[in-house]
């Protein structure tokens, strides 16, 4: 029952930047949009997360639309490294983390 | 940052055995800790929170009598697959909830091949 939708699968250049998009009409006010990544039989990295304002790190920027109803995570310079599946949840405090599909993006040199 | 770490990280038991795998916080207090599993080129699926303390809550479908969860310190929960069948052969990751708000630290997972 996860409340998001990521298009199952996107290619992206090495050394371009990567946008990857995710739906999430139904979030509430409370409820946080949380970027995860899982690269092959390995536990899930926590990417970035946010609430209504944009947020950037080390390793990704995330843009949320003003209504909140999506949102785009953004790996500036992608690497073959970030092939991985990528995954978009919406949670609020306190609650269990469900996963939806994701996005299995592929960097090719 | 908060660190969980998962063991084994693979194991292959006979059909008919146990197989415990552990879950620890490594650098913080984690009262709650969630188990998944994930099937091959799926996602993963939750299966159970494990409360410190007290009883697991188990999701819908999931046997709990099959995945004996206990939680016995803030640190540690453990997941024991009874009397494992080939079916059980899966990618079983634990997570836990970190400082701040950082969302949920998860391991590195175990696989299990049941022959």
């Amino acid at each position: 029952d996860a409340k998001t939708t990521q298009p199952p699968s996107m290619d992206c250049a090495e050394g371009r930047a990567a946008n990857l998009p995710c739906n999430h009409s139904t979030i509430s006010g409370n409820e946080y949009v949380y970027w995860y990544r899982q690269i092959h039989s390995q536990g899930p990295q926590y990417i970035i997360h946010g609430l209504k304002n944009n947020e950037t790190n080390e390793m990704a920027s995330l843009i949320i639309t003003e209504d909140r109803k999506s949102s785009t995570l953004i790996l500036p310079h992608a690497t073959l490294r970030d092939t991985a599946v990528y995954y978009c949840i919406v949670m609020g405090n306190n609650n269990d983390m469900r996963f939806g599909a994701g996005t299995r993006l592929t960097v090719k040199p | 940052g908060a660190v969980v770490s998962q063991h084994p990280s693979w194991v292959i038991c006979k059909s008919g055995t146990s197989v415990k795998i552990e879950c620890r916080s490594l650098d913080f207090q984690a009262t709650t800790m969630f188990w998944y599993r994930q099937f091959p080129k799926q996602s993963l699926m939750l299966m159970a929170t494990s409360n410190e303390g007290s009883k697991a809550t188990y999701e819908q479908g999931v046997e709990k009598d099959k995945f004996l969860i206990n939680h016995a310190s803030l640190t540690l929960s453990t997941l024991t697959v009874t009397s494992a069948h080939p079916e059980d052969s899966s990618f079983y990751i634990c997570s836990a909830r970190g400082t701040g708000d950082y969302g949920y630290t998860f391991g590195s997972g175990t696989r299990l091949t049941v022959v």
